[in-house]
C-alpha cells in the first residue's frame, strides 16, 4: 500500500521569503502525486499534480513541485510567499494499479506567514 | 454550478444516534468519495463510488454505510454514532477518464459525537 510522509507539521516563514514543503512517498511504481491546500474552515483545493513528463510541475498561485524518483520526493516550492498563502498543505499519492482511484494523504503541513 | 455541496455544516450527536451526511454534485462526475479528517492524520478514505449503483470500502469503513442510487448524490450514514467518529467529513467528486482527474471537495461537515 502507498503512504505519504510530510515531515514538517508546522512551518513559519516571513512574507516574501521562499518556501519549500517536503513530501516523501512510498509506492512501488510511479504514482500520481498531488498537492492540495486547505484554508481555514474550507475544503481542499488542488494546487498541482504530477504523473509523467517534466518532473518540474507548475501549479496555481505561483507554486511548483519537483518529482525526484531517486529520493521518492515531491516537494512543493514557492519563491516568494504572500500572507494569503497561510493555510494547511497536503501531499497525496494515488495508486495506478488499483481501481480504487482514491488518494492517500499525508498528515499535512501548516504554514504560518509572518508580516 | 454549485460544485460539491454538503449538508449539514455542523452536527452534534449523542452516542448511539444515527444520521445521514448528505453530499451532492452537479458536475455529472462518476467518481465520488467520502473522507474523514482528524488532527495530525490528514484525510482518510471511508467509502467511494465509481458510478451509480457501485460502492466500495476505503481505508476506514467501519461504522459507516453508503449508497449511490443517482450520479448526483452520495450520502454517508452513521448507523450508531460513537465518540471516535467525531471528525470533519469531506465529500469529493471527480470525472471519469484519467484515473486521477482533479478531485473537487465539498466544504465539509463538522460532526461531534458526545
Amino acid at each position: 500500500a502507498q503512504s505519504v510522509t510530510q515531515p514538517d507539521i508546522h512551518i513559519t516563514v516571513s512574507e516574501g521569503a521562499s518556501l519549500e514543503l517536503r513530501c516523501n512517498y512510498s509506492y512501488g511504481a510511479t504514482p500520481y502525486l498531488f498537492w492540495y491546500v486547505q484554508s481555514p474552515g474550507q475544503g481542499l483545493q488542488l494546487l498541482l499534480k504530477y504523473f509523467s513528463g517534466d518532473t518540474l510541475v507548475q501549479g496555481i498561485k505561483g507554486f511548483e513541485a519537483e518529482f525526484k524518483r531517486s529520493q521518492s520526493s515531491f516537494n512543493l516550492r514557492k519563491p516568494s510567499v504572500h500572507w494569503s498563502d497561510a493555510a494547511e498543505y497536503f501531499c497525496a499519492v494515488g495508486a495506478v494499479d488499483t481501481g480504487r482511484r482514491a488518494l492517500t494523504f499525508g498528515s499535512g503541513t501548516r504554514l504560518q506567514v509572518q508580516p | 454550478n454549485a460544485g460539491v455541496t454538503q449538508t449539514p455544516k455542523f452536527q452534534v450527536l449523542k452516542t448511539g444516534q444515527s444520521m445521514t451526511l448528505q453530499c451532492a454534485q452537479d458536475m455529472n462526475h462518476e467518481y465520488m468519495s467520502w473522507y474523514r479528517q482528524d488532527p495530525g492524520m490528514g484525510l482518510r478514505l471511508i467509502h467511494y463510488s465509481v458510478g451509480a449503483g457501485i460502492t466500495d470500502q476505503g481505508e476506514v469503513p467501519n461504522g459507516y454505510n453508503v449508497s449511490r442510487s443517482t450520479t448526483e448524490d452520495f450520502p454517508l450514514r452513521l448507523l450508531s454514532a460513537a465518540p471516535s467518529q467525531t471528525s470533519v467529513y469531506f465529500c469529493a467528486s471527480s470525472p471519469a477518464g484519467d484515473p486521477y482527474n482533479e478531485q473537487f471537495f465539498g466544504p465539509g461537515t463538522r460532526l461531534t459525537v458526545l
